[in-house]
């Protein structure tokens, strides 16, 4: 099964900090990296992707960051705020493929 | 707004039975899928359906079956259910219309025992 690795797998910031989650992917083929995200007792929903034709993909306080050589992306969270606090899934999927997820990262936002 | 359905929403069953967990959807589109969501493994596929009629294999498929009767429902069914499958199921959907975005259903909570 192709992989996708998520880290930290829990991470607690202050309200207002940036809160950096992880994803590495194996296959080269990979072309699509969305972000979901799922508040406690709900189901995934998709927050942001990313398409590799650029590096970076912004949408309010949320931004995705790629690193093609690295085959590793990052979701950077701006001024985090309680109501963030949610399990992240990371994903990746090719034209030939169907999405992988990622294990997921427990984001908690201390006020 | 995409709306995907799911049925029972919670259920406890005893080892060894059957289960079919059940998937409407009325967002037209054309693939659905079965996850399984576990503390620490994120969500794992299981099977998926790309048309009516037709089902294919996840990364996880031994122990399930799954039908597609038609393109808005799509059933997974646990014919002898085991200890292991007590996880969260959840139900998505995508097509054309949405690029690759998965809608998910609200989930079932399986308990076996």
């Amino acid at each position: 099964q192709q992989q996708v690795r998520q880290s930290p797998q829990s991470l607690t910031v202050w309200e207002g900090e940036t809160a950096i989650l992880n994803c590495s992917y194996e296959d080269s083929t990979f072309d699509y990296f969305p972000w979901y995200h799922q508040f406690p007792g709900e189901s995934p929903a998709l927050l942001i992707a990313i398409r590799p034709v650029s590096n970076k993909k912004e949408d309010g306080r949320f931004t995705i960051f790629f690193n093609k050589r690295e085959k590793k992306f990052s979701l950077h969270i701006a001024d985090s705020q309680p109501g963030d606090s949610a399990t992240y899934f990371c994903a990746s999927s090719s034209s030939f493929s169907k999405l992988v997820f990622g294990q997921g990262t427990s984001l908690s936002v201390v006020p | 707004e995409a709306a995907v359905t799911q049925s029972p929403r919670s259920k406890v069953a005893v080892t060894g039975g059957k289960v079919t967990l059940s998937c409407h959807q009325t967002n037209n589109h054309d693939y659905m899928y079965w996850y399984r969501q576990d503390t620490g493994h994120g969500l794992r596929l299981i099977h998926y359906s790309y048309v009516a009629d037709s089902t294919e294999k996840g990364d996880i498929p031994d122990g399930y079956k799954a039908s597609r009767p038609s393109q808005e429902n799509f059933s997974l069914i646990l014919e002898l259910a085991s200890l292991s499958q007590t996880a969260v199921y959840f139900c998505a959907s995508s097509g054309t219309n949405s690029g690759n975005t998965l809608y998910f259903g609200e989930g079932s909570r399986l308990i076996v025992v």
